[in-house]
């Protein structure tokens, strides 16, 4: 069975750019989340969709949205990227919302 | 909000000796996950622990999570060098979410 698939791995973007960053689920998973990883905080949560909605929201701009589809692949997309948005964005997919958690490798995105 | 306190943040020991990372909180987990990550990887999921009181053990690993299940800790006896790694606690509020809180990490060291 494929874990979850995230593309792309590697990133780089200018200051004022948008990027989207794709993530599909473990196949039969229907949750899908999205973190954000930097040495200074750590991993913190971005948001988490369910059935194609949005459940949850973490404490993070409006430039930061996602979405996610019918067959529960999911994207996120930074607008007006700033230097501070570097980091390693993490999704993670569970079978239904509070089942365990696995996570892809990530996409490093580099801010230039 | 929840937090989740992880200690200690570093630890750097010779192979061959036994060690504790504990994570801890005021607030109530329905579940604790712990991941071990590599550098420029995704956080690998290594248990999920639910009942409080619950002990469970993977190899030269062993997994508690506390009576009242505000707490959780990791020891790994006799470490290797291959234990080197991050390791990360994150909690899940209720088993209605899919956002996990996560601790700082324990970056573990483990030195021939």
């Amino acid at each position: 069975k494929a874990g979850v698939t995230q593309t792309p791995r590697y990133l780089i973007k200018t200051r004022g750019q948008q990027v989207t960053l794709s993530c599909s689920p473990i196949s039969g998973h229907r949750s899908v989340s999205w973190y954000q990883q930097t040495p200074g905080q750590g991993l913190q949560f971005l948001f988490e969709y369910f059935s194609e909605t949005q459940r949850n929201k973490g404490n993070f701009p409006g430039r930061f949205s996602g979405r996610q589809f019918s067959n529960s692949r999911s994207e996120m997309n930074v607008s007006t990227l700033e230097l501070g948005d570097s980091a390693l964005y993490l999704c993670a997919s569970s079978l239904v919302r509070g089942a365990r958690t696995f996570f892809g490798q990530g996409t490093r995105l580099t801010v230039v | 909000t929840q937090l989740l306190e992880q200690s200690p943040q570093f630890l750097s020991i010779q192979e061959g000796e036994n060690l504790t990372v504990y994570c801890n909180s005021s607030s109530v987990f329905s579940s604790l996950q712990w991941y071990r990550q590599e550098p420029g990887e995704g956080p690998v999921l290594l248990v999920t622990v639910v009942t409080g009181g619950e002990v469970k053990k993977l190899k030269r690993l062993t997994f508690q999570f506390g009576d009242a299940r505000k707490d959780s800790s990791l020891h790994i006896t006799a470490a290797q060098p291959g234990d080197t790694g991050l390791y990360l606690c994150a909690g899940l509020g209720s088993s209605n979410t899919g956002k996990l809180i996560f601790g700082q990490g324990t970056t573990l060291q483990v030195k021939p």
